[in-house]
């Protein structure tokens, strides 16, 4: 079975550029998480969705944004890029069937290394 | 609201040493669950354990344990006679039943080094 991928790998972006994240989950998960991971604020959660909705929010500003695809593939983007916008950003599937949220093991992607400049 | 702290930044042991990672969770919910996970620096999140609130049994598998004691809401992680492939960031998390979803609360991670 596939794990999660995330696509690109790496990426190098300006100041004030926005940048887009690809995120496929497990086949049959229908859960996609995404996380921040700084040295200085270590691992974040940004949102999670679920059936193409979305279920959880942390705590980031407008610019993060999400969506979920009818094949539960996710897509993050940030806009108007800043410096501390540099991170590990991970991805991660989950089953998550309805009210089973806390049970749910995920499984995380590789990550995508975004590097603002 | 939610927290975990892991007040060990960093440790270094020598192979074959036993070493025990702390970890410190608060919540006001009474139903949760707790995990530890590895990170390599291959950078992908390996899950390790799952524990909820009602389960306080503690747990063996191979050279891993893990002592969960809601008393002093901990939740340590032990590794026996570690090895130099256990050398990663291990990160403890949090989730919350009330809250529906996958949410994870992590902590700070510990940062372990095994010398050969």
């Amino acid at each position: 079975k596939a794990g999660v991928t995330q696509t690109p790998r790496y990426l190098i972006k300006t100041r004030g550029q926005q940048v887009t994240l690809s995120c496929s989950p497990i086949s049959g998960h229908r859960s996609v998480s995404w996380y921040q991971q700084t040295p200085g604020q270590g691992l974040q959660f940004l949102f999670e969705y679920f059936s193409e909705t979305q279920r959880n929010k942390g705590n980031f500003p407008g610019r993060f944004s999400g969506r979920q695809f009818s094949n539960s593939r996710s897509e993050m983007n940030v806009s108007t890029l800043e410096l501390g916008d540099s991170a590990l950003y991970l991805c991660a599937s989950a089953r998550g069937g309805l009210g089973a949220g806390a049970y749910n093991e995920q499984f995380f992607g590789p990550g995508t290394r975004l590097t603002v400049l | 609201a939610q927290k975990v702290t892991q007040a060990q930044t960093e440790i270094s042991v020598v192979e074959k040493e036993d070493v025990t990672l702390d970890c410190v969770y608060e919540t006001r919910d009474t139903t949760y669950y707790l995990f530890w996970y590895k990170q390599p620096p291959s950078g992908e999140l390996v899950f390790l354990i799952r524990r909820n609130s009602f389960d306080e049994q503690n747990e063996i598998s191979g050279r891993y344990s893990w002592n969960f004691q809601k008393s002093t809401s901990s939740f340590n992680f032990t590794i026996t006679a570690s090895q130099v492939v256990d050398s990663a960031v291990y990160f403890c998390a949090l989730s919350e039943e009330a809250r529906a979803g996958n949410m994870l609360t992590f902590g700070g991670g510990t940062r372990l080094m095994v010398k050969p």
